[in-house]
Parts: structure tokens; sequence; C-alpha cells
């Protein structure tokens, strides 16, 4: 069984650093690119960043570029976003997705809060 | 960056009930690179629909996609009460890779 599970979500002031974990499990790992999608309380989806399977490739949001940096251990069967600079904006669910543009199996989130 | 339209945003129906929900496109989307995902609050999303037409693993043929460069439409038979949750279409032609704002199917 497919099974993606975040964590090092929390509460962060504004201007801080978060690192989320997406710990992958029932497939072979790197086969597979994964992304970073989130989702603000009571909004819709939004595409975050990609990897894809050996990491030699990577894409960003405009609205995340240059502050957050997607990475991947695929000894450790584990997807990570190194988030920088946080803004009051970033406040959401973080969702680990498998695939690059698709995902087919998604985790049940993390929840980020950037508050002063 | 492609945005998504869907309409309408809330539908009340009944269970039993068929419904047509609809994506529109501002640009082309590339190669028909259009998913459709269902959504409970509070849960992950579940993937549906890829390609515009082709269902996921494990999805009933209720469930069917069509469409085609800038208008696409997710169709549900039979609406049962587990289908009342949000629905979201995704293209991924063209980074960055857009959502649609979302349809919530509401128990009339």
């Amino acid at each position: 069984e497919v099974q993606l599970v975040e964590s090092g979500g929390g509460v962060v002031r504004p201007g801080g650093s978060l690192r989320l974990s997406c710990a992958a499990s029932g497939f072979t790992f790197d086969d597979y690119g994964m992304s970073w999608v989130r989702q603000g309380p009571g909004k819709g989806l939004e595409w975050v960043s990609n990897i894809n399977w050996n990491g030699g490739s990577t894409g960003y949001a405009d609205s995340v570029k240059g502050r957050f940096t997607i990475s991947r251990d695929n000894a450790k069967n584990s997807l990570y976003l190194q988030m920088n600079s946080l803004r009051a904006e970033d406040t959401a669910f973080y969702f680990c997705a498998r695939g690059t543009v698709v995902g087919d199996y998604w985790g049940q989130g993390t929840l980020v809060t950037v508050s002063s | 960056e492609i945005v998504l339209t869907q309409s309408p945003g809330t539908l009340s129906l009944s269970p039993g009930e068929g419904v047509t929900l609809s994506c529109r496109a501002s640009q082309r989307v590339r190669s028909n690179y259009l998913a459709w995902y269902q959504q409970k609050p509070g849960q992950a999303p579940r993937l549906l629909i890829y390609g515009a037409s082709y269902r996921a693993t494990g999805i009933p043929d209720r469930f069917s996609g069509s469409g085609s460069g800038t208008d696409f439409t997710l169709t549900i038979s039979r609406l049962e009460p587990d289908d009342f949750r949000v629905y979201y279409c995704q293209q991924y032609g063209s980074p960055p890779y857009t959502f649609g704002q979302g349809t919530k199917l509401e128990i009339k």
C-alpha cells in the first residue's frame, strides 16, 4: 500500500524557516518524481514545487522561488521542502504527492502557520 | 500562467442524479494534460481523471472526463452520498501547474 506521511509543520514567525519531510513507503521511491502542493485554510490547491526521480531537475511556483528548496534522499525514501523567509501568505496545509505533475497518491498534509 | 475557471461554484443535487462539472482554461492546455481531483474537507485530494479522459486506478466508471483545448468536463452519473465533495481540475501541460478554484457538490 502506498503511503506518504508528512511531518515538520508548526507555527513560525514571519521571516522564519521550517523544513518539511515526507516519508514514502509501499512503492519504489526512486522510480517516481514527487511534488509539494499546498492549500490555504478554506482555499483551493496551489502547486508549490516538484522534483524528478534523482533530484536532478526541480521546479517552483513563482510565489516560492528563491525561498523554498525541494530535495530528496532516495536512500531514506524521503522528500523534503526547506522553507525560508516565510510569510503570512505561506500559511497552509502542505501535501506531498507522488508524481511530478499529477499526484496519484497524496499524504494527509502538515499544517504550517506563519504568524507573529 | 494558465487560469482555470470552474463552474458552477456550488451545486445542490440529490443522490441518484447525474451532474456535469465544467473547467475552462484561459489558454489551450497542451496535449490535453488536464486532471480532476475529489477532496473531502480536511483530507487529501484523490485523483479521478488524468489526460482529460483517463480514469485513475480504482475509480468507478460512474466518473468520466472529456474535452480538449480549453474546455473540459467531468461527468458523474448516479451520484452516491460519498460523491458530495469538492472537485478540482488541474492543468499540467505548462508550468506552473495550476488548479481551478473548485466546485462543491452539496446534497439538496
